[in-house]
């Protein structure tokens, strides 16, 4: 069946490291997405891509980056820099970035 | 820029009930709309879309929408719900040009009640 996968659903770090949130889509999408949603705050982007080896800031980019390294691939990595980096995060992908988007399941991230 | 706004943070409607959802966008030309639902703890999924043609759009789960050019507005129904639509619902904009990414609005809540 064809998607898009996020991995891990739940992850914990502790304060101050690095981590890294995985998706991977078999759709042969071009555009690829990144988004941050808080309780009662609704979807806030955070990095997207047209395309392989290109990708651009969203509204909320600080303290975090990407990689497009592959069609199918788009990982995220939130870095020490994130303030506050506790949330649940939404990968997505579609055909062209007007049309609709698919997406992941999320990744819950717990930093302690 | 295109925008979107969906009034309602939170929408409380008995089970059987009918249910329209607000949605309105703001762009020059026609628009490219979507709704989307979200399940506790789960990511969005495609209700329905509207790109040309029928302005009245049959979705998934027994949604509905109303595309009205006049009042800019992209509305979602469905004639009786049922507890299992619980959830939170996006109303999303897309414009022409393929270097415009989706707009999201910031979502409605929707809660049912026995």
């Amino acid at each position: 069946d064809g998607g898009i996968t996020q991995s891990p659903k739940y992850l914990f770090r502790k304060e101050g490291q690095n981590v890294t949130l995985s998706c991977e889509q078999n759709l042969n999408h071009d555009a690829m997405y990144w988004y941050r949603q808080d309780p009662g705050q609704g979807l806030r982007l955070i990095y997207y891509s047209q395309i392989v080896n290109d990708f651009q800031k969203g509204d909320i980019a600080e303290g975090y980056s990407v990689s497009r390294e592959k069609k199918e691939s788009f990982p995220l990595t939130v870095t020490s820099a994130q303030k506050n980096p506790t949330a649940f995060y939404l990968c997505a992908s579609s055909a062209q970035t007007n049309t609709e988007a698919f997406f992941g399941q999320g990744t819950r991230l717990t930093v302690v | 820029a295109q925008s979107v706004t969906q009034p309602d943070i939170h929408i409380t409607v008995s089970e059987g009930a009918s249910l329209e959802l607000r949605c309105n966008y703001s762009y020059g030309a026609t628009p490219y709309l979507f709704w989307y639902v979200q399940s506790p703890g789960q990511g969005l999924q495609l209700l329905l879309k509207y790109f040309s043609g029928d302005t009245l759009v049959q979705g998934i789960k027994g949604f509905e929408a109303e595309f009205k050019r006049s009042q800019s507005s992209f509305n979602l129904r469905k004639p009786s719900v049922h507890w299992s639509d619980a959830a939170e619902y996006f109303c999303a904009v897309g414009v022409y040009s393929t270097n415009e990414k989706l707009t999201f609005g910031t979502g409605t809540r929707l809660t049912i009640i026995p």
